[in-house]
């Protein structure tokens, strides 16, 4: 298996305009989160779904913020409008339900919002 | 809500000699996984090593192991024969065995190997 795919891998846009970060998880995983990673606050858990849908939504920014999973493969984080405090790694990560199981996380976007 | 801290933002070691870096968690939960992440330069998280809290016995996975200690709530990585590939951040996190399935990372440690 390819493992889980994270596109873009670099992002670089300006203030204001929309941003689409893809994923695809690893086949057979039903379950997929999204983390950002910034020196000031580290990794933190932005969204979370379970068999495509929202489980747990809470680290969600703001409004500007939007994820979805249509299907089981593929999963998208949308920021409009971007913002340069958005600017930060973006991880991807997915794992099979049930507690002893392991997440595989992709190799991330970083975006840049200038 | 849980929370993880990693006291160490820096270490350093000689390559082949042993480093512990310290990590330790709050929770009121008895039940949960504690594990420890790599992420090298290359930006990939990688698993290095994790702990059932429920299991006594310390995990260990080659020159990897740690120093669990639930009643402290404590959760050492012990890398032995250090190699100049072990350098990277390495993050400490914890996962709730109730709900969701989401990590709760500490804030890292940077590891330097020094020939």
């Amino acid at each position: 298996d390819a493992g889980v795919i994270q596109s873009p891998r670099h992002e670089v846009t300006e203030m204001g305009q929309e941003v689409t970060l893809r994923c695809k998880p690893i086949s057979g995983h039903n379950s997929l989160f999204w983390y950002r990673q910034t020196m000031m606050r580290g990794l933190e858990l932005l969204i979370y779904f379970n068999n495509n849908v929202p489980i747990d939504d809470s680290g969600m920014p703001e409004d500007r913020f939007s994820a979805k999973m249509p299907n089981a493969s593929f999963s998208t984080l949308k920021i409009q409008p971007s913002e340069p405090r958005d600017s930060a790694v973006y991880f991807c990560a997915s794992s099979l339900s049930g507690m002893n199981t392991e997440a595989f996380f992709g190799q991330g976007t970083r975006l840049t919002v200038v | 809500a849980q929370t993880v801290t990693q006291s160490q933002p820096e270490m350093s070691v000689q390559e082949a000699e042993t480093v512990t870096l310290s990590c330790t968690y709050d929770t009121s939960e008895s039940d949960y996984y504690l594990f420890w992440y790599k992420q090298p330069p290359s930006r990939q998280m990688i698993l290095v090593i994790r702990q059932e809290a429920y299991k006594q016995q310390n995990a260990t996975e080659n020159r990897f192991s740690v120093n669990f200690q639930k009643a402290a709530k404590s959760f050492s990585l012990k890398i032995s024969d250090s190699q100049l590939g072990d350098a990277a951040m390495y993050f400490c996190a914890y996962r709730s065995s109730q709900g969701a399935q989401k990590l709760v990372f500490g804030q890292g440690t940077r590891l330097t190997i020094n020939p």
